[in-house]
């Protein structure tokens, strides 16, 4: 099984539409979760942390329920430029290692 | 204020030799952590310093290794180059603490060997 696993995707969506990516992770002892976005070829950047009691950033919510070790994020009103590979970052401990997910891939469709 | 930078951009190798990849971290960020993501995977860690030192290594042979100079900044040397070394190399730096801070990312060397 994989530490984090996401939704393969792609995700075909028109703009405007609200969609919405999961993600589980296997090791319960994990203390910090982010969402990154990587465009084509480019370098991953961080969208955003995810907070245990849920956040939002204008159109973007992030979800953790920590008793799944699931994760989550929503996009409402997709724009063109949503289109990306989003990334499930999870992290644990004194190592302070990030494990990826293997990314979800989402093309907004004008 | 500028962010992580790594150079060269592209670095064209052939079996057998070496590559030196360098990085220089977000001001104040005293951790660098390298990845290695091929064509089409997803990001696999490489190693992690942290005020000169490593920290902690991912799955991959000794062949890889790397160093973290008194400014900060790293290199990460790749000895006996192998045709599935082929990858987009990250960079990455965050401030030193918890794992709850999250890591800035640079561009990217993209190494092709031939």
């Amino acid at each position: 099984r994989k530490e984090v696993e996401q939704d393969p995707g792609p995700f075909n969506v028109p703009e405007g539409a609200t969609v919405a990516f999961n993600c589980t992770y296997s090791n319960s002892a994990s203390q910090s979760f982010f969402w990154y976005r990587q465009d084509c070829r480019k370098e991953p950047k961080l969208l955003m942390s995810v907070y245990s009691s849920g956040n939002e950033d204008g159109r973007f919510t992030a979800q953790l329920n920590r008793a799944s070790q699931y994760i989550s994020l929503l996009i409402r009103d997709s724009k063109l430029s949503d289109s990306a590979t989003y990334l499930c970052v999870v992290g644990w401990g004194s190592a302070r290692q990030l494990t990826f997910g293997s990314g979800t891939q989402l093309t907004v469709l004008p | 204020e500028a962010g992580v930078t790594q150079s060269p951009t592209h670095l064209i190798k052939t079996r057998g030799q070496q590559a030196t990849l360098r990085c220089s971290p977000i001001s104040g960020h005293t951790s660098v952590y390298w990845y290695q993501q091929a064509l089409g995977l997803g990001l696999q860690f490489l190693l992690w310093y942290d005020e000169g030192e490593e920290r902690n290594r991912g799955n991959f042979p000794p062949r890889f290794s790397g160093r973290q100079f008194p400014n900060y900044s790293s290199e990460l040397n790749v000895n006996a180059l192998e045709l599935e070394d082929s990858a987009l190399y990250l960079c990455a730096s965050s401030l030193a603490g918890m794992s709850n801070q999250p890591q800035h990312f640079g561009d990217g060397t993209r190494l092709s060997i031939l």
